[in-house]
């Protein structure tokens, strides 16, 4: 089936180490995103990509890294200077300038 | 950057209510979005509508993009209603979604 796979679901990091979230999508969409959503709030953009080898910088992209070396992937890594991770992350794609699909997110939890 | 907020934040229905939510945005857009997120945290689509009028059975839109405003409608709710609704605005760039705060509505029966 077409669509955008995450993973893991759930996630767990410990004090000063880095992880990363899987982001995969299967629709030859150009454009990516990673967003994060805190409990009650609205998702706030971490970065995006609109084409393969570029990616820009969202409105939260401190604490945050992405790459984008294939048009189906675009993975995002939580650095230990990101001091408040345990959050909501979902990652989306779109064909340019047109509708968003979102991926079921991974919720991160520090520990 | 645009703006989107929503109203209102919260609403709270019986089972069978009609009900409006609101979307103002600070600038002209190219792209708006409705969703709705469920329990599970996926944000379904609902409607993509950068203006005219969309219907999708019990629920429809409206954005008027001249009066920068989109309006979302659901018809004799049920519970399985419940949950957050966002827009969210193209930016002005093309390059990514803006999210308002939602509406949370619950629907009880």
């Amino acid at each position: 089936d077409g669509g955008i796979t995450q993973s893991p679901k759930y996630l767990f990091r410990k004090e000063g180490q880095n992880v990363t979230l899987s982001c995969e999508q299967n629709l030859n969409h150009d454009a990516m995103y990673w967003y994060r959503q805190d409990p009650g709030q609205g998702l706030r953009l971490i970065y995006y990509s609109q084409i393969v080898n570029d990616f820009q910088k969202g409105d939260i992209a401190e604490g945050y890294s992405v790459s984008r070396e294939k048009k189906e992937s675009f993975p995002l890594t939580v650095t230990s200077a990101q001091k408040n991770p345990t959050a909501f992350y979902l990652c989306a794609s779109s064909w340019w300038n047109t509708e968003a699909f979102f991926g079921q997110g991974t919720r991160l939890t520090v520990v | 950057g645009i703006q989107v907020e929503q109203s209102p934040p919260d609403l709270i229905l019986q089972e069978g209510a009609n009900s409006t939510l609101r979307c103002n945005f600070s600038d002209s857009v190219n792209n708006l979005q409705w969703f709705h997120q469920n329990p599970w945290g996926q944000l379904i689509n609902l409607f993509y509508i950068p203006s005219g009028t969309k219907q999708n059975g019990r629920l429809s839109a409206t954005t008027v993009a001249t009066e920068r405003y989109s309006l979302l409608y659901i018809s004799s709710s049920q519970t399985t209603d419940s949950g957050v609704y966002f827009c969210a605005a193209l930016n002005q760039a093309g390059t990514a979604l803006i999210f308002g705060k939602g509406t949370t509505l619950s629907v009880s029966s």
